[in-house]
């Protein structure tokens, strides 16, 4: 097992375009975390997790947003119709529920929109 | 919602110096406190973190501390040395099952 992998790793597209990201978790990996990060600021929360369940969704997530787990191992986050203030980072993460351990982050997606 | 904040937001230490980063936070159920270490265009990658039975944790180089009653945790970095230098965020768990980041720190270390 290689880590938190997700794919693509960067993404350039117009504006109102849908666009879609994957992650693979660790295998061993129950909770599944989605996070933003613009220049200069810390990782914000967007959704998790646990199992195929999707217990938690910010707040400030736009309808636009949605992410799925089907199997409870990878997972997809969809933005449509894409809009400049979407350009940022998509972090996933993932961690083992119980153990209390930090995450595993991958490498990320760099989503530009033009 | 959760509030967390770090400060300072910029830090500049000579090579061997010591460099401390504070976070202070407002979930007082939060019971796991770990500091990441992002370099530039990398992911975050988890330093050390404290569980909230103890009050200290050292691994090397760095340390946490941890001051519950008072809702703040701090990182510690003794000889500080160029590959240091990075952000630092500060990330306590949120009783939802979640971490919640900082805004982080720019630590600079120069040689």
């Amino acid at each position: 097992d290689t880590g938190v992998s997700q794919n693509p790793r960067h993404k350039i597209t117009k504006r109102g375009q849908n666009v879609t990201f994957r992650c693979d978790p660790i295998s061993e990996h129950n909770r599944l975390y989605w996070y933003r990060q613009t220049l200069g600021q810390g990782p914000e929360f967007l959704t998790y997790f646990q199992n195929e369940a999707q217990l938690e969704k910010s707040r400030l997530l736009s309808d636009r947003f949605s992410a799925e787990r089907p199997k409870g191992s990878f997972s997809t986050l969809e933005i449509q119709r894409t809009e400049q203030g979407d350009s940022a980072m998509y972090l996933c993460a993932s961690s083992h529920q119980g153990r209390r351990n930090g995450y595993t982050f991958g490498s990320g997606t760099r989503l530009t929109v033009v | 919602g959760e509030n967390v904040e770090q400060h300072p937001s910029t830090l500049s230490v000579q090579e061997g110096d010591s460099a401390v980063i504070k976070c202070t936070y407002s979930d007082s159920a939060s019971n796991y406190f770990p500091w990441y270490k992002q370099e530039l265009g990398k992911r975050p990658q988890l330093i050390i973190d404290i569980r909230s039975n103890v009050g200290e944790k050292k691994d090397q180089r760095i340390a946490v501390t941890l001051n519950k009653t008072a809702k703040h945790f701090s990182l510690h970095i003794t000889e500080t040395q160029p590959e240091d230098s990075a952000v630092y965020f500060c990330a306590p768990w949120n009783q939802g099952g979640k971490l919640i980041f900082g805004q982080g720190t720019e630590l600079s270390v120069k040689p």
